[in-house]
């Protein structure tokens, strides 16, 4: 099956700093590559995804990039800010089967004001 | 429009002693998933069903854990007996669609099971 490994597991930053957050996956069937952020007490949320035919993409201040043939993945945050704090969730999703994603383990993101 | 909804929101029960998880998952979405999350760990697929029959349920960890989704809305996610090693964050999720080229799941805000 898929596996998904998360890095770091823990990201401290200064408000205006940029953090990225690595994702690698086993399984080159996975073909679509969703982040989710859960903010404290709340309910995690699709926040960009990515599909394996393209290579980058970007919504405001995140982005994501792929790279197939080493199979790992990354989130982008450029100019952080405080509301920017929360646990992060990378994930795999196969292109066939049922189609599950595979977590990683998440990373806890602190934006320092 | 009215987001995924889970209760209870918290549950703490002995070992030994039974406990049901509810989930009601954004109306329309035929797609209903059951995760949970040990503390400092990946969310971990349980259950998935399509309407009323369950299409993969191959990460149900043993016997103990019984999931129902009568009828095609809500799901309830029932432990018995519940041990310690069952406590995490359990949540639920719904998608319009399910298939290859990927889909957004829509998450609930989980209920958090402590036994004790």
């Amino acid at each position: 099956g898929e596996n998904v490994e998360q890095h770091p597991s823990t990201l401290s930053v200064q408000e205006g700093d940029s953090a990225v957050i690595k994702c690698t996956y086993s399984d080159s069937a996975s073909n679509y590559f969703p982040w989710y952020k859960q903010e404290l007490g709340k309910r995690p949320q699709l926040i960009i995804d990515i599909r394996s035919n393209v290579g980058e993409k970007k919504d405001q201040r995140i982005a994501v990039t792929l790279n197939k043939t080493a199979k790992h993945f990354s989130l982008h945050i450029t100019e952080t800010q405080p509301e920017d704090s929360a646990v992060y969730f990378c994930a795999a999703s196969p292109s066939g089967g049922s189609y599950i994603p595979t977590f990683g383990r998440g990373t806890s993101l602190i934006v320092h004001p | 429009e009215a987001g995924v909804t889970q209760f209870p929101s918290h549950s703490v029960i002995e070992k030994g002693q039974t406990v049901t998880l509810r989930c009601d998952p954004i109306s329309g979405h035929d797609n209903l998933y059951w995760y949970r999350r040990v503390m400092g760990k990946e969310i971990k697929f349980l259950l998935h069903f399509v309407k009323e029959s369950k299409q993969d349920e191959s990460g149900m960890p043993n016997n103990r854990f019984l999931a129902e989704r009568t009828g095609g809305t809500y799901s309830t996610l029932k432990v018995q007996p519940a041990e310690l090693e069952d406590s995490g964050v359990y949540f639920c999720a719904s998608s319009q669609t399910a298939g290859a080229g990927g889909y957004e799941q829509y998450f609930g805000p989980g209920t958090r099971l402590t036994v004790t």
